[in-house]
């Protein structure tokens, strides 16, 4: 099965609402990274997180270790948050990569 | 921010063909990468290196070679390229803070 596996897979939203991405861990994962894919194709740093949370702008992921899972929360989401997210996981058994999920393809509607 | 330039950014090539896809990054990180995007599978990570000279296999790694010719240059070559390997390649360079940083991106086409 996959190591990250990312829920939902797609969504689709109104401007202005929230959402939650997740991504489940099959792996000791001990950091994770979160990625926006824009429309264009670019690939975009969005948080590198240790367990714990962090929180810019409109955006706030948290990484439970324990647990096994991430989130990224987008609030009050606007169009340019449109694109596919992707979580990656680095763990104990191949430190120094990362293994990404399939990604959450969100679209934000007018 | 860190750079990291891909070239080419588009290529078509025929089957059994010789292409090499190029990667600079001008912020003397000693991490790079390179990995392959298909529908379906995410990125998948093809080599990996943490200097020049220096070469560690990934996940896809078959039909594929890699060479690290100075800290900022780390290349990716198709000596035999099949229609398999039509997929969007991406490079990325990882920061004393292990933030990862990518490329534009290089499409490759193969016919």
């Amino acid at each position: 099965g996959d190591k990250v596996k990312q829920s939902p897979s797609a969504l689709s939203l109104q401007e202005g609402t929230n959402s939650a991405l997740r991504c489940n861990f099959s792996i000791a994962a001990t950091t994770v990274q979160w990625f926006l894919q824009n429309p264009r194709g670019s690939l975009i740093n969005l948080f590198y997180l240790v367990p714990g949370t962090k929180e810019n702008g409109r955006l706030k992921s948290a990484f439970d270790s324990k647990e096994s899972y991430s989130t990224l929360h987008i609030r009050d989401a606007q169009l340019e948050d449109s694109g596919t997210y992707f979580c990656a996981a680095e763990n104990t058994e191949g430190a120094d990569r990362l293994t990404f999920g399939k990604g959450t393809q969100l679209i934000i509607q007018p | 921010e860190a750079a990291v330039t891909q070239s080419p950014r588009n290529k078509v090539t025929v089957t059994g063909g010789n292409v090499t896809l190029s990667c600079r990054q001008t912020n003397s990180h000693n991490y790079m990468y390179w990995y392959r995007q298909d529908t379906g599978h995410g990125l998948r990570l093809i080599h990996y290196s943490y200097g020049a000279g220096n070469l560690q296999i990934g996940d896809v790694p078959d039909g594929y070679k890699a060479t690290r010719t100075t800290q900022e240059d780390f290349f990716l070559l198709l000596e035999l390229a099949s229609p398999s390997q039509t997929s969007l390649y991406f490079c990325a360079s990882r920061d004393i803070g292990n933030t990862l940083y990518f490329g534009e991106g290089s499409r490759l086409i193969v016919v």
